[in-house]
């Protein structure tokens, strides 16, 4: 079975200041991996996508995130917040077939200026 | 390019009565979804199509969801009753292939209310 656990549901940073969104996953074999971020009023949109490549990722707007497998983790990064980082972010996993999503229960990020 | 185009944006019903959404997804898109996502929750398959034929709809509650992509291009998501706990986002999603999820494209979805 496959599944993420989003660790935080909420999260607050000022802006300048590294962001962290905290991902574990459980699979049974080796998994892909995706950050989406939901802007409100707006649609889905893929910020970054593992798929046992390199095993450091980079993304759209600066973000990246680190696949370990010892640790299970696809946590994302991020060196300075902006205000326009305010926003719902999911951790994803994918089958084996890379045919459905498994969605996380996402972060709410928060920009403090 | 234009991205996955659904409506409407808002309804607002009361249980019982029925509701339909549409999504057209990206042209060539041979894959659509859609999901269901709850106020607080992440987003949940409802239904996976490639081309006309549906690839996956076990978490569909097929006693009143029901849904269609009769010519391979755009689809409709239909509700017949809605109960309270239909209140969700609905999400129409398309990828080129569903070889190649993570490359999903969303539409803005639409929001449901039941009241």
């Amino acid at each position: 079975a496959q599944s993420v656990t989003q660790l935080d549901s909420h999260v607050s940073v000022s802006e300048g200041t590294p962001v962290l969104l905290r991902c574990n996953y459980s699979s049974s074999y080796s998994p892909s991996l995706f950050w989406y971020v939901q802007h409100p009023n707006k649609g889905l949109q893929l910020l970054l996508k593992y798929t046992s490549a390199a095993t450091l990722v980079k993304g759209i707007n600066g973000f990246e995130a680190e696949f370990k497998k010892s640790e299970t983790s696809f946590h994302l990064t991020k060196p300075s917040a902006h205000m326009s980082d305010a926003a719902e972010y999911f951790c994803v996993v994918t089958t084996n077939t890379g045919n459905q999503f498994y969605f996380g229960t996402g972060t709410s990020l928060t920009v403090i200026p | 390019e234009a991205g996955v185009a659904q409506s409407p944006r808002y309804k607002i019903i009361e249980k019982r009565q029925s509701v339909a959404f549409w999504c057209n997804p990206i042209s060539g898109h041979a894959t659509l979804y859609w999901y269901q996502q709850i106020l607080g929750q992440g987003p949940k398959l409802l239904i996976q199509f490639q081309n006309n034929g549906v690839v996956d709809d076990s978490q569909l509650p097929k006693d009143r969801f029901s849904a269609e992509r009769l010519k391979g291009v755009d689809s409709t998501l239909k509700i017949q009753p809605a109960k309270l706990e239909d209140s969700a986002v609905y999400l129409c999603a398309s990828s080129l292939s569903f070889m190649r999820v993570g490359e999903a494209f969303f539409g803005q979805g639409t929001r449901l209310t039941v009241v």
